[in-house]
């Protein structure tokens, strides 16, 4: 079956960093995706990993271990406007993507 | 401006009363895709469509239909709203040869039905 975990909640000061964990069993696995939501807003894109390792955007990093099927976003130096919810989303080799229901990070100053 | 509109951006409605939600692009994406999110659920795939003409059931397409006859627009339709069917619904669209891990999310349709 598939399934995807990453933790609900995450709360951290201004400047700090975060490492938003996603673990992950999916058929077909092809590549995991990162996408931040806002408040009341759209989903945005914000990193993709197909190959192992990790991928600098930024401030924010996303890595990847196929053979553990896990992945991890790194935000770094936070900012107030980074207090939002982030969705992992493997992407599967049949053009489908699954969204995790999200963590809600909150950033206080 | 390069943008996914949906329309309407609210709506509210009784049981069984059919209803549209109209999804277009402008920027010549071949993927498309509708999404409806509830809290604690995350996004969760309704329908998906690869090009004209070609749409694919996701992981939630009971009580939804939608269409694909033309490159830019892909409204969902629901024949027969009921409650369970409150929810924020998202269109999003993306180029095929890219793949669909990177999608363009329209603003949302918030969906009430009493």
């Amino acid at each position: 079956g598939q399934s995807l975990e990453q933790p609900s909640e995450v709360t951290a000061v201004e400047g700090a960093i975060v490492q938003i964990n996603c673990t992950y069993q999916t058929s077909g696995f092809y590549g995991l995706s990162w996408y931040q939501q806002h408040d009341g807003g759209a989903p945005t894109f914000l990193s993709y990993n197909a190959l192992d390792g990790l991928e600098e955007t930024g401030r924010f990093s996303s890595f990847l271990s196929r053979s553990d099927s896990y992945g991890y976003l790194l935000l770094q130096e936070l900012q107030m406007k980074d207090s939002a919810s982030y969705f992992c989303a493997p992407r599967s080799n049949d053009y489908k993507l699954s969204f995790g229901a999200g963590t809600t990070v909150t950033v206080r100053a | 401006e390069a943008q996914v509109t949906q329309n309407p951006r609210y709506l509210i409605t009784v049981t069984g009363k059919k209803l549209t939600v109209t999804c277009s692009q402008n920027m010549n994406h071949e993927y498309m895709s509708w999404y409806r999110q509830d809290p604690g659920l995350g996004l969760r795939q309704i329908y998906y469509s690869m090009n004209v003409e070609v749409t694919d059931k996701g992981d939630v397409p009971e009580g939804y239909k939608v269409s694909r006859k033309e490159k830019r627009n892909f409204p969902l339709i629901l024949e027969s709203p009921s409650p369970n069917q409150t929810s924020l619904y998202f269109c999003a669209s993306t180029f095929l040869a890219g793949g669909p891990h990177e999608q363009y999310f329209g603003p949302g349709t918030r969906l009430t039905v009493t």
